[in-house]
């Protein structure tokens, strides 16, 4: 079956540094992608990696390695707007995205 | 403002009614999506329209129905509730073949 896993929840200090892991097992990829949820909103896309690397994009990078299923965002001088739930996304061979299930992300002064 | 409108924003109703969510969206995208939020699951497709005229069945598509008359509507049918179709339901649109969706602000729907 397909499977993509991330910590349920992580708490970490304003102005501090946060990685968030993914791991996944899916039939085929053509992608990966992380978007941010506040609470009682919409999710809103945040980045996009197709190859091994790392893309800086602001304060917000992500990475992957698609030989070890695995993928990271890590999050940079974190502000109290960061709070969110970060979600990690797997397009298949089908063009179908797969989601986990999220990780909440708790800002502490 | 482009993007997605979804209606209603929050709905209670009885099981066994008929319920109709509402999606329009005015950028022009290929691809609509109907995913059902739970707390502590992720995101869950429930149908999915690649271009005006066609559909298909996501992961859990059973209890609902779509249609796509158009580009810009994809109204999602939950032909007769019941309790445990109680979710968040949100509407998205993309590029067909991209996974940079955009994403109504969500329908609540709680049936009792």
């Amino acid at each position: 079956g397909q499977n993509i896993d991330q910590p349920t929840e992580m708490t970490a200090t304003e102005g501090a540094i946060v990685q968030i892991n993914c791991t996944y097992q899916t039939s085929g990829f053509n992608g990966l992608f992380w978007y941010q949820q506040h609470a009682g909103e919409a999710p809103t896309f945040l980045s996009y990696n197709v190859l091994d690397g790392l893309e800086e994009k602001g304060r917000f990078s992500s990475f992957l390695s698609r030989s070890k299923g695995y993928s990271y965002l890590l999050l940079k001088e974190l502000q109290m707007k960061d709070s969110a739930s970060y979600l990690c996304a797997v397009m298949d061979s089908n063009y179908q995205l797969i989601w986990g299930a999220g990780t909440k992300l708790i800002i502490k002064p | 403002i482009a993007g997605i409108t979804q209606a209603p924003t929050s709905q209670i109703l009885a099981a066994g009614r008929r319920m109709t969510l509402r999606c329009t969206q005015d950028m022009r995208h290929n691809a609509m999506y109907w995913y059902r939020q739970d707390l502590g699951l992720g995101l869950r497709l429930i149908h999915y329209s690649n271009t005006a005229g066609t559909t298909g069945k996501g992961e859990v598509p059973d209890g609902y129905s779509v249609s796509r008359a158009n580009t810009d509507d994809f109204p999602l049918t939950l032909a007769s509730a019941v309790p445990s179709q109680t979710s968040v339901y949100f509407c998205a649109s993309s590029d067909a073949g991209t996974g940079e969706l955009f994403f109504g602000e969500g329908s609540r729907l709680t049936v009792l």
